[in-house]
């Protein structure tokens, strides 16, 4: 069955630019969307869209995306970035809901 | 803005029925998909199931059949069933929001704008 891949750990230094990226086949059709998670929390919606942020979340979140790879783009990363990201979108063939493995983002 | 607020029991013995209950507040669930989502113990994120605006349910073919969500329009609440559980249930249960649609020129998105806080479902 088709799924979403992540990369499950991902380390950048303070300041600096990360890419996280998303695998999958359903991304040929769909855009991903994308959410924060930190411990002991909910998920947040950080991504939607072609490259839409919620209201409240920082314009240095942004995505890009080239067949079936998703990408999520932290400009300047700051230290309450560091937290799980996960990706997400549909799968009409097999009319199935898709979440990443999720990627653990470590700001040094 | 919508909130939404989920509620059930936290603990159960394997073979019993999960129930969960969220309510809505701020929305309409004739508006928007509205679904369930988990997530074992330090592990990722679960689709569960979802329903449309018209009461189509959407199930995670991986629990065969197991899952059964219901809706109270007339409380604005929609509900979570699970039967048989095993301790492979045992996980963190979101209530959500999706939006779900297509973009031009023929481009899909799928997203979950709100979440619950999580209810902890532990089967032992």
């Amino acid at each position: 069955s088709s799924e979403l891949t992540q990369d499950p750990d991902v380390s950048v230094a303070l300041g600096q630019t990360v890419r996280i990226t998303c695998q999958g086949d359903s991304l040929r059709s769909y855009y991903a969307s994308w959410y924060q998670q930190k411990p002991g929390q909910a998920p947040v919606l950080v991504i939607f869209g072609k490259n839409n942020r919620p209201s409240g979340i920082p314009d240095r979140f942004s995505v890009s995306s080239s067949g079936s790879t998703a990408s999520l783009t932290i400009t300047g990363a700051q230290a309450e970035d560091e937290a799980d990201y996960y990706c997400n979108s549909r799968d009409n063939s097999e009319n199935n809901v898709q979440f990443g493995g999720g990627t653990k983002l470590t700001v040094l | 803005q919508v909130q939404v607020q989920q509620w059930g029991a936290g603990l159960l013995k394997p073979s019993e029925t999960l129930s969960l209950t969220c309510a809505v507040y701020g929305g309409s669930l004739s508006r928007n998909y509205w679904g369930w989502v988990r997530q074992p113990p330090g592990k990722g994120l679960e689709w569960i199931g979802e329903f449309s605006q018209s009461g189509t349910t959407n199930y995670n073919p991986s629990l065969r059949g197991r899952a059964a969500i219901s809706v109270d329009r007339s409380k604005n609440q929609f509900s979570l069933k699970l039967s048989s559980v095993t301790a492979a249930d045992t996980a963190i249960y979101f209530c959500a929001r999706v939006d779900r649609g297509v973009l031009p020129p023929f481009y899909y998105y799928y997203y979950i704008d709100v979440w619950g806080k999580g209810t902890t479902v532990i089967v032992s």
